[in-house]
């Protein structure tokens, strides 16, 4: 079972700024099998980021998942208020389907 | 438009079931994979269940594997989760997701005396 590990666990930023969220797992992820989904409170999780770069539809290009392997990251490349909530990187290539811990986005 | 509605949840005591459905809509239901997710105060997500189109294969963590069972009727465009032997750790906010790429509001159950 892969094990994801997110950092920072908390990313205190400004709305403008840049942010770079990190996600490694124990193993290479197959196939770059990761998902990076955004979740505020009170609201349903929603999906941002599959197969490690690519934008599920509507996603604003702002956000960019780059990595392969073991090493994954998350770039919001200018921060809107809308944007801070937790993010989760999350291994779906085959059960369990692993989330990390996940990295709060505060202001 | 994609929609998941979860419902069926509430308080029930330890040791105690529940059964949770999601409603889908707005697709064709057998033609996706359905996940269950859940989300303990304070936690974060954690995968619980996957069911294949028409029913498997089926999976489970490992924390559910034996207690809660996942299953689908796909003429009603139906979810379910039957929960049985339930503990205060299972208390947490469950979600239903297509493919973890639609998602629901979810749905509370409470574990506790």
């Amino acid at each position: 079972e892969i094990v994801l590990t997110q950092s920072p666990g908390t990313l205190s930023l400004s709305p403008g700024e840049r942010a770079t969220l990190s996600c490694r797992a124990s193993q290479s992820v197959t196939s770059n099998y990761l998902a990076w989904h955004q979740h505020k409170p009170g609201q349903a999780p929603r999906l941002l980021i599959y197969g490690a770069s690519i934008r599920h539809t509507g996603v604003p290009d702002r956000f960019s998942g780059s990595g392969s392997g073991t090493d994954f990251t998350l770039t919001i490349s200018r921060l809107e208020p809308e944007d801070f909530a937790v993010y989760y990187c999350q291994d779906y290539s085959s059960p369990p389907y692993t989330f990390g811990q996940g990295t709060k986005l505060e202001i | 438009e994609v929609q998941l509605v979860e419902s069926g949840g509430g308080l029930v005591q330890p040791g105690g079931s529940l059964r949770l459905s999601c409603a889908a809509s707005g697709f064709i239901f057998g033609d996706f994979e359905m996940n269950w997710v859940r989300q303990a105060p304070g936690e974060g997500l954690q995968w619980l269940s996957h069911i294949g189109k028409s029913g498997s294969p089926v999976y489970y963590a490992d924390s559910v594997r034996g207690r809660f069972t996942i299953s689908i009727d796909n003429a009603k465009n139906l979810l379910y989760l039957q929960m049985n032997s339930l503990r205060a750790e299972d208390t947490a906010l469950y979600y239903c997701t297509r493919r973890f790429n639609s998602w629901g509001q979810g749905t509370l159950v409470t574990v506790s005396s």
